[in-house]
């Protein structure tokens, strides 16, 4: 299972870009990348998932060099809603994952 | 990609007893993950639980300790027994569906 390497903590005021980046310097070739939210006292949520380039959704787009040894995510304009604890997780469909340290972000006013 | 549904959402146990946990999906689904999430802190995998067979634990974790059930593709229970007060976490239910879905946790507070 790739290990993946997050930091731990993010702030940013409100309306600006944010990009997390996360390294799995292991990542195998059927490895997909995978992106979640998790708020206090709820289950982590799916943001954005891929496996190389760039893949973009309604809420955030998801940066991977050619190599695929790290990625990033981006929100676009973040609002206090976007305080979260963001978790990258790297693995092949139908297996278990391994959850890292997760990167705690703090939206200020 | 599919819903669960996990209950209870809380409890406050006594130590020594023993606390059911259970997940509805609304779907088939194969394999089924139990992690914990102690306070503060990232969630750690417990076991895989597939149908029809034993589930698979994780290092640290034991099945006398946190027995699972998985009676068909679309339910499992996890028990966490004899608790402590180093029990009190939370836990939480995923499937694989399009990315993996969790349920919303369940509160376990050993006093």
């Amino acid at each position: 299972l790739a290990k993946t390497t997050q930091p731990i903590s993010m702030d940013s005021y409100e309306g600006q870009e944010v990009n997390i980046t996360c390294s799995h310097n292991n990542i195998a070739t059927n490895d997909y990348i995978t992106w979640y939210q998790q708020f206090p006292s709820q289950g982590p949520r799916f943001i954005i998932q891929g496996y190389k380039t760039k893949v973009t959704n309604e809420v955030a787009s998801l940066f991977i060099p050619a190599d695929r040894k790290s990625s990033t995510l981006s929100l676009p304009r973040v609002s206090l809603s976007d305080t979260a604890v963001y978790y990258c997780l790297v693995g092949e469909g139908y297996q278990k994952v391994t959850f890292g340290t997760g990167t705690k972000l703090q939206v200020i006013p | 990609s599919a819903v669960i549904s996990q209950k209870p959402s809380r409890d406050i146990c006594q130590r020594g007893t023993s606390l059911t946990i259970q997940c509805q999906v609304d779907s088939q689904v194969t394999m089924m993950f139990w992690y914990r999430q102690q306070p503060g802190q990232s969630l750690t995998l417990i076991a895989t639980a597939n149908q029809g067979s034993e589930a698979t634990y994780e290092s640290g974790f034991v099945i006398d300790k946190f027995p699972i059930s998985r009676p068909n593709l679309t339910f499992s229970t996890l028990t966490v027994s004899n608790m402590s007060p180093e029990d009190s976490s939370i836990y939480l239910c995923s499937v694989e569906s399009f990315g993996y879905t969790f349920g919303s946790g369940t509160r376990l507070t050993v006093v």
